[in-house]
């Protein structure tokens, strides 16, 4: 499977720990996003990455939230001290670069879901 | 409020129906895109249409952009059970640097047998 593969799927944590997830983007891509998904709504913008550059993050993203994508392939995305407010789905999708400002379709993963107790 | 905005928020028709969905979007695009999401996994993208376009056409799909009313719709032809899924309108806006999409909060789309 040459898809975007995220890991884990489910994670189900105290409030007030960390955790982190995976994202392995389709290998040629060098564009790599991550969203956020509560129910019911469409994907929110987190943060951007072009190789291993992170070149835009969201306002919803605060300092409890990192992301990074040290060699330009895979990228992880960890919170620190949850809080019950960051139970949603974590979305990555990967991309190719588009021409000028234009993007070229996403390719998501199937998310992580998680949920703070 | 998002800058792509779907309606309806929910559709169900019966197998072989066509189905309509439009999206709202607010500021200037370089390109509109259509995705869809079947339940707990994720996003699959379906369409891409640019600004310069104003209608696309990809298998029973045909996708409409009228940059002046700023809306878009997309209609499935022929439906089948398997259609069944939440549909999202995500726009590339034209600001200096942005590379994110900005969906909207989807048409949820049931296609009864």
């Amino acid at each position: 499977d040459t898809g975007v593969s995220q890991n884990p799927r489910h994670k189900i944590t105290k409030r007030g720990q960390n955790v982190t997830f995976r994202c392995d983007p389709i290998s040629e891509h060098n564009r790599l996003y991550w969203y956020r998904q509560t129910l019911g709504q469409g994907p929110e913008f987190l943060t951007y990455f072009q190789n291993e550059a992170q070149l835009e993050k969201s306002r919803l993203l605060s300092d409890r939230f990192s992301a990074e994508r040290p060699k330009g392939s895979f990228s992880t995305l960890e919170i620190q001290r949850t809080e019950q407010g960051d139970s949603a789905m974590y979305l990555c999708a990967s991309s190719l670069a588009g021409t000028g400002h234009s993007n070229q379709p996403q390719h998501f993963g199937d998310g992580t879901r998680l949920s703070i107790l | 409020s998002q800058q792509g905005e779907e309606d309806p928020q929910a559709l169900s028709i019966q197998e072989g129906e066509n189905a309509t969905m439009n999206c709202s979007y607010k500021t200037s695009i370089n390109n509109l895109q259509w995705y869809r999401q079947n339940s707990g996994r994720g996003l699959v993208h379906l369409i891409l249409i640019r600004s310069n376009e104003r209608e696309k056409h990809s298998g029973r799909l045909r996708v409409t952009l009228d940059t002046s009313k700023k809306s878009s719709s997309l209609l499935i032809t022929a439906s089948r059970a398997a259609d069944t899924a939440s549909y999202f309108c995500a726009t590339d806006g034209t600001d200096t640097g942005r590379r994110a999409l900005t969906f909207g909060s989807g048409t949820r789309l049931q296609v009864q047998p």
